[in-house]
């Protein structure tokens, strides 16, 4: 069973287009996060949710929406694609707040052209 | 303001020498630790975590790392490297009240056979 789950895997896409990524995760965890991960492997954080209420907001631009259905599930939607969005995003999850170890999905492969 | 730092990007052993990363941190709170492990094309893996019980973890495939308060480090090593250890590794520092786990810019390491 895999425990944190991101589709797609891959996402090629042109310029202006709006998109999803979806995360789903089975450990019963509270806190869910939205990551990106530019070329140079940087490791960004973006979002994180805590029982589905917005925690954390970095500075992101507003083309960038994050949502929580419920605990177990955090997508993230992306208005007006830009070059610059191409990158990895990596959705993780943790048993709750600081100090606890997250869980990283296998990542979201962004191309945008 | 937490803060972390790894020096090297890239180290790069011989198959069965010592492996030494280096990470420095910055935190007005005791933290706590992380050595994170990422394989070509997945997400990050735990390694091990500091949470203040021993000075000296230990963690999964041979990997051990040590902090060390009075030099605000926690180096990650490992006696005899092995082909598979090649890899990016990121170590992370958080604190128990917050929600932020900040990476430092990863470190990769490469082996030689």
């Amino acid at each position: 069973d895999t425990a944190v789950s991101q589709t797609p895997k891959y996402l090629v896409t042109q310029m202006g287009n709006d998109k999803s990524i979806k995360c789903e995760q089975n450990l019963g965890h509270d806190t869910m996060y939205w990551y990106k991960q530019d070329s140079k492997k940087f490791l960004k954080i973006m979002f994180s949710y805590n029982n589905k209420e917005l925690i954390i907001n970095e500075t992101v631009p507003n083309r960038f929406s994050p949502k929580s259905p419920d605990k177990a599930h955090l997508n993230l939607h992306i208005n007006s694609l830009e070059l610059g969005d191409s990158a990895v995003y990596f959705c993780a999850s943790s048993r709750s707040r600081g100090g606890e170890t997250q869980y990283f999905g296998p990542g979201t492969r962004l191309l945008v052209l | 303001a937490q803060s972390v730092t790894q020096l090297g990007s890239h180290v790069s052993v011989s198959e069965g020498a010592l492996v030494l990363l280096r990470c420095n941190y910055s935190s007005s709170v005791p933290p706590y630790l992380f050595w994170y492990v990422q394989y070509p094309n997945q997400g990050l893996q735990l390694l091990l975590k500091y949470t203040s019980a021993a000075t000296l973890v230990k963690g999964i495939n041979g990997f051990e790392a040590e902090f060390k308060k009075s030099e605000t480090s926690f180096h990650l090593t490992k006696p005899s490297a092995h082909m598979s250890d090649a890899a990016e590794y990121f170590c992370a520092v958080s604190d128990t009240g917050g929600f932020k786990t900040i990476f430092g810019a990863g470190t990769r390491l490469f082996v030689k056979a």
